[in-house]
């Protein structure tokens, strides 16, 4: 069964640096992108990122360009999100998701709430 | 980077009724759009890949359809479980991009 299980919820202060991280299971994680998706309260989903754990190739949407950071470490099947410092318009649910093409994206995380305040 | 347009941004129906969600891409993307289904506090679900297929597990009352760079989400038939939100997705080139989304609401 493949599974897509997400850290746990976040609250950080403006400037603070944070890392998120996605443990996929049940499937070769070198085959498929894995993508990061932000969705503000009560807002649509963007795409923030993707990356090819295969050789850890990385896209940005061009409004995240800069401002974070896409990783992915093959020997434990798992990827990253990361901020060096946090914003308050930063707060977000943050959801990994597997790409696969075609416009599937079958395989979700349950999402990791990262909340910025002083 | 390609648009996709999505309408309308909200939608109130009862149940039983068929309805219809567009979404429209600025450029082609040949068949590469899906739609999901999102409750709140969920992470989306997918319902329809590769514009017209249905996800395995997803109820025969949705459908996809696509003439050109416009594509249809129809739900024949509404249940309770089906008052959600609605977004569509294409992957065909990078930036990947959703639609607006839509909110499906009981009449």
């Amino acid at each position: 069964e493949v599974q897509l299980v997400q850290s746990g919820a976040e609250l950080k202060k403006p400037g603070e640096s944070l890392k998120i991280s996605c443990q996929a299971s049940g499937y070769n994680f070198p085959t498929y992108y894995v993508g990061w998706v932000r969705q503000m309260a009560g807002k649509g989903l963007e795409w923030v990122g993707i990356v090819r754990p295969s050789d850890s190739d990385t896209l940005y949407s061009p409004s995240f360009e800069g401002q974070v950071t896409i990783s992915a470490d093959r020997s434990i099947n798992t990827a990253y999100l990361q901020w060096s410092s946090l914003k308050a318009s930063d707060t977000a649910m943050y959801f990994c998701a597997r790409v696969t093409g075609l416009g599937i994206v079958a395989y979700w995380g349950q999402g990791t709430l990262v909340t910025v305040s002083s | 980077a390609v648009q996709l347009t999505q309408s309308p941004s909200s939608l109130s129906a009862s149940l039983g009724d068929r309805v219809t969600i567009t979404c429209r891409a600025s450029q082609g993307i040949g068949n590469e759009l899906g739609w999901y289904q999102q409750k709140p506090g969920k992470a989306p679900e997918l319902l329809i890949y590769a514009a017209s297929s249905l996800q395995s597990g997803v109820p025969s009352r949705f459908s996809g359809s696509q003439s050109g760079t416009d594509f249809t989400l129809t739900i024949t038939g509404l249940q309770p479980e089906d008052f959600a939100s609605y977004y569509c997705l294409q992957d065909n080139n990078w930036p990947y991009s959703f639609g607006q989304g839509t909110k499906l609401e009981i009449k």
